[in-house]
């Protein structure tokens, strides 16, 4: 069935290396959202891409933070350098929007669990 | 700021028992609201939805949610509570120029 595929699901790495996650959201979906979630912020939007451009990353930390859609069956996120406070669950979602309006509901993948030591 | 507010970050009810989330919103424009629930370790997954039209809408797994304008809210409510409703709950909020964004949550935990 349709899902959406997060890779890797865990991560470990350590403070200043680079971390790459990657989704392949539902086949037919334009529109992909990364949300991060943590105990303290709970989950926070931080970027979405409509038709693989980006329209809003005023969620993320830019100077170490950038999310791409090379393709429409992949979106990525990276985080360079890292740091310790990284550490996260980073979700992936996908959704079909088919004018301008974003009312879309959104299908989650199962999260990358990312710890930074 | 439009946003969703969730009252009670925990709930604990008995098995059988009702089930009330709690969720209001401030919006200038007609908002969609969703209700989420998170397993553990698992991504969220919707439960129900509500877009326009009938402001009462029943969702999977029994949880249903009604739109109430005048009061802002989009409570989520199940008649009978079952142990397997344990989990992580989301009210969630988007507009027309605003991607879906998410409440603080509300853990429900379901006793035997």
């Amino acid at each position: 069935d349709a899902r959406v595929t997060q890779t890797p699901r865990h991560k470990v790495t350590e403070m200043g290396q680079e971390v790459t996650m990657r989704c392949q959201p539902i086949l037919g979906h334009n529109t992909v959202f990364w949300y991060r979630q943590t105990m303290m912020q709970g989950l926070e939007l931080l970027a979405y891409f409509r038709n693989r451009a980006p329209l809003d990353d005023s969620g993320m930390p830019k100077d170490r933070f950038s999310a791409e859609m090379p393709d429409a069956t992949l979106a990525t996120l990276k985080i360079q350098p890292s740091e310790p406070r990284d550490s996260a669950v980073y979700f992936c979602a996908s959704g079909l929007v088919l004018t301008g309006n974003m009312n879309t509901e959104a299908f989650f993948g199962q999260g990358t669990r990312l710890t930074v030591v | 700021a439009q946003s969703v507010t969730q009252l009670g970050s925990h709930v604990s009810v008995s098995e059988g028992a009702l089930v009330l989330l709690r969720c209001n919103y401030s919006s200038s424009v007609p908002p969609y609201l969703f209700w989420y629930v998170q397993y553990p370790n698992q991504g969220l997954q919707l439960l129900l939805k509500y877009t326009t039209g009938a402001t009462l809408v029943k969702g999977i797994n029994g949880f249903e949610a009604e739109f109430k304008k005048s009061e802002t809210s989009f409570h989520l409510t199940k008649p009978s509570a079952h142990m397997s409703d344990a989990a992580e709950y989301f009210c969630g909020y988007s507009t027309g120029r605003r991607a879906l964004t998410f409440g603080s949550g509300t853990r429900l935990q379901v006793q035997p």
